[in-house]
């Protein structure tokens, strides 16, 4: 069965802190991605990484950094947490696309509810 | 660059047939057209995907006309199970997967 883990399901942190969220997949998926969706603005791409060490700007990066040093495990960094980064996180993985083959079906995680106070 | 708008909501009856459309007048040649579903504390759960005319699985109908301006989700006699959020994502077959459009999501209730 595929997984893909995130580190918490609910996290409260203050204003300020630098939070790490965490996320594992255990189908050797090339793809991850980290979304944030909040009510009536759907899944909004933050940040995504195609390889090891290697990432692309999603649509709303600012606020935020990632980590990919292993291939199985992306982090997504606050570095200084504010009030409006409070949001549902998810995570999620795939396979590389491969032109003419249609898009690889994304798995996601569970999801981290942040609460930042 | 592609948009994506579904309905925000809708209400059905079990045993009854779901149709939910997603509208994008700006597809491109080489984007595929993918729906997932979305139960709540739960992340989004990949359903369907095509590129034209129809697709079926076991769970459900995807219709995209020719023109592939829209695409329509079918789901054949509903259950009570089947009450979540529905996303359309347009996102081009390409390497660079960072091109994800997803629709709002529609709210589906079915009702006993």
């Amino acid at each position: 069965d595929v997984k893909v883990t995130q580190s918490s399901r609910y996290l409260v942190k203050r204003t300020g802190e630098k939070v790490f969220l965490e996320c594992v997949q255990d189908m050797d998926h090339e793809n991850m991605f980290w979304y944030r969706q909040d009510p009536g603005l759907g899944l909004r791409l933050i940040y995504f990484s195609y390889d090891v060490k290697m990432k692309e700007k999603g649509d709303i990066p600012e606020g935020y950094s990632v980590s990919r040093e292993k291939k199985e495990r992306f982090s997504l960094i606050l570095e200084s947490a504010s009030t409006n980064q409070t949001s549902m996180y998810l995570c999620a993985s795939s396979f590389r696309v491969v032109p003419g083959q249609g898009n690889k079906e994304q798995y996601f995680g569970p999801g981290t509810r942040l609460t930042v106070t | 660059l592609a948009k994506t708008t579904q309905p925000i909501s809708m209400d059905s009856y079990e045993g009854q047939e779901v149709n939910i459309t997603c509208s994008h007048n700006n597809i491109a040649t080489n984007d595929y057209i993918t729906w997932y579903q979305q139960f709540p504390s739960q992340g989004p759960r990949f359903i369907i995907q095509g590129y034209k005319t129809k697709v079926t699985n076991e769970v459900a109908s995807l219709f995209i006309p020719a023109d592939r301006k829209s695409s329509t989700l079918s789901l054949p006699r509903v259950s009570l199970s089947d009450t979540a959020v529905y996303y359309c994502l347009v996102a081009p077959n390409a390497g660079n997967n960072r091109k994800l459009i997803w629709g709002l999501g529609t709210s589906l209730a079915v009702n006993p």
